[in-house]
């Protein structure tokens, strides 16, 4: 079956470290989305990519980064990871192009920064 | 811009209960309207959805009716169950071009026996 994974599940860095969530999907979706959950905000869109070598900025984006350089991966990097950073990573596609439609979405990347 | 609001939780029922969770909405253009659901520890799941107006999605016993009028897509079910209990989200798609999926900030649902 088709599937959408996130790695690592769990992860715990330091104040200044770069740190890269991966996100890999096997339904061939162009549309991918990285979200962060926190209490009392819901998920807020951190970037998006339409396809290769396309990125987008979302709500939140500063202190992020992101690369889509083939359909399937599109890795999450935090720069210096901050405290304010701490929180779940949620990565999810789509496959309608021009109208997001349903999102499927991994199960999630818990960050800690101490 | 889009925003969603749903009402505030956590929401506490009885096994059996009958549930509303309120969402409504603004957003340009004709949008689509989806409830995801978030069980612990997991990701969120397509619930159900409705693409245009006065038109009822429905799954697992739950329901909700795009109300164009009144700009709501409030999430009902008649009888909730103790494996109902997760966090619940109101999510306007808007319609043309490039767009991206709004969530409202999510209703915590717990259901006791």
């Amino acid at each position: 079956d088709a599937e959408i994974t996130q790695s690592p599940r769990h992860k715990i860095t330091e104040t200044g470290r770069q740190v890269t969530l991966a996100c890999h999907q096997t339904w061939n979706h162009n549309n991918m989305f990285w979200y962060r959950q926190d209490l009392g905000h819901g998920l807020r869109l951190i970037h998006y990519s339409y396809g290769v070598h396309d990125t987008n900025k979302g709500e939140v984006s500063d202190g992020y980064s992101v690369s889509r350089s083939n359909t399937e991966d599109l890795p999450l990097t935090l720069e210096s990871a901050a405290s304010s950073q701490t929180s779940v990573y949620f990565c999810a596609s789509s496959d309608e192009q021009g109208f997001p439609g349903e999102l499927f979405f991994g199960e999630g990347s818990r960050l800690t920064v101490l | 811009g889009n925003s969603v609001t749903q009402m505030e939780g956590p929401v506490t029922l009885s096994e059996e209960a009958f549930l509303t969770i309120n969402c409504t909405y603004t957003a340009t253009g004709y949008p689509s309207l989806f409830w995801y659901v978030q069980y612990p520890g997991e990701g969120l799941q397509l619930l159900l959805k409705a693409t245009k107006a006065d038109d009822k999605g429905s799954n697992k016993g739950f329901e909700a009716t795009y109300r164009k009028e009144t700009t709501s897509f409030h999430l009902e079910k008649g009888s909730v169950q103790v494996s109902d209990s997760a966090v619940y989200f109101c999510a306007p798609s808007p319609s043309g071009g490039y767009q991206k999926v709004t969530f409202g900030t999510g209703t915590k649902l717990q259901v006791i026996p």
